[in-house]
């Protein structure tokens, strides 16, 4: 059946520091990849996609994500993290052959230290 | 910019209580979503339209109706709420490409607490 697992329940770094969110997705077909991003009390906002093409795919706030068909991953980065990125952050996978199907992980909370 | 709006934010019901979340979206698109969000569960789609008077069944029905009146609006329906229904409760639209390119926007949220 098609999954997505986000292994990390809870990620904290410090401001300034890299970040890497993992991702794994398990699906036959043509994935297509999200990462949402969910702000304190708000709903959940696109932050990048992933359509077949461009491994690499840029995001708002300088995020960016790696798709990996080898390893069934779209891990999430960023090269150094402010204390706004304080969130909790879905990858979510979208089937080819049920366009309405989106499934999502259970989301990684990204806690920034000072 | 697409937008999709939820009422009431927050909403106390009893145990066997009526209650009725509202969602409508502005952005013209053809399929609306209803999930819920619980710790440990991520998102879980309850019920989904791909137009007015369409409904179709989602991953967890169970307790749920849905109705939608028109193309913007979208009603999740509880008509004996249990405790096991409290949760955080997000609307969102879509329309939905070809290939899966189905980018979802979401409402922002309404907590619900059944006692």
């Amino acid at each position: 059946a098609q999954s997505v697992t986000q292994p990390d329940a809870r990620v904290t770094v410090s401001e300034g520091a890299s970040l890497q969110l993992r991702c794994k997705y398990s699906y036959f077909g043509t994935p297509y990849l999200f990462w949402y991003v969910q702000y304190p009390r708000q709903g959940l906002q696109l932050l990048l996609k992933y359509y077949p093409g461009d491994p690499v795919v840029q995001g708002v706030n300088g995020f960016e994500a790696e798709f990996s068909k080898s390893n069934s991953s779209f891990h999430l980065r960023k090269a150094s993290v402010h204390w706004s990125d304080w969130a909790v952050y879905f990858c979510a996978v979208s089937l080819d052959t049920n366009a309405y199907k989106v499934i999502f992980g259970k989301g990684t909370h990204l806690h920034v230290l000072p | 910019e697409a937008a999709v709006t939820q009422s009431p934010r927050n909403k106390v019901t009893v145990t066997g209580g009526n209650v009725t979340l509202s969602c409508r979206q502005t952005n013209s698109h053809n399929y609306m979503y209803w999930y819920r969000q619980d710790t440990g569960h991520g998102l879980r789609l309850i019920h989904y339209s791909y137009g007015a008077g369409n409904l179709q069944i989602g991953d967890v029905p169970d307790g749920y109706k849905a109705t939608r009146t028109t193309q913007e609006d979208f009603f999740l329906l509880l008509e004996l709420a249990s405790p096991s229904q409290t949760s955080l409760y997000f609307c969102a639209s879509s329309d939905v490409g070809t290939g899966g390119r189905n980018t979802l926007y979401f409402g922002a949220g309404t907590r619900l607490s059944v006692l």
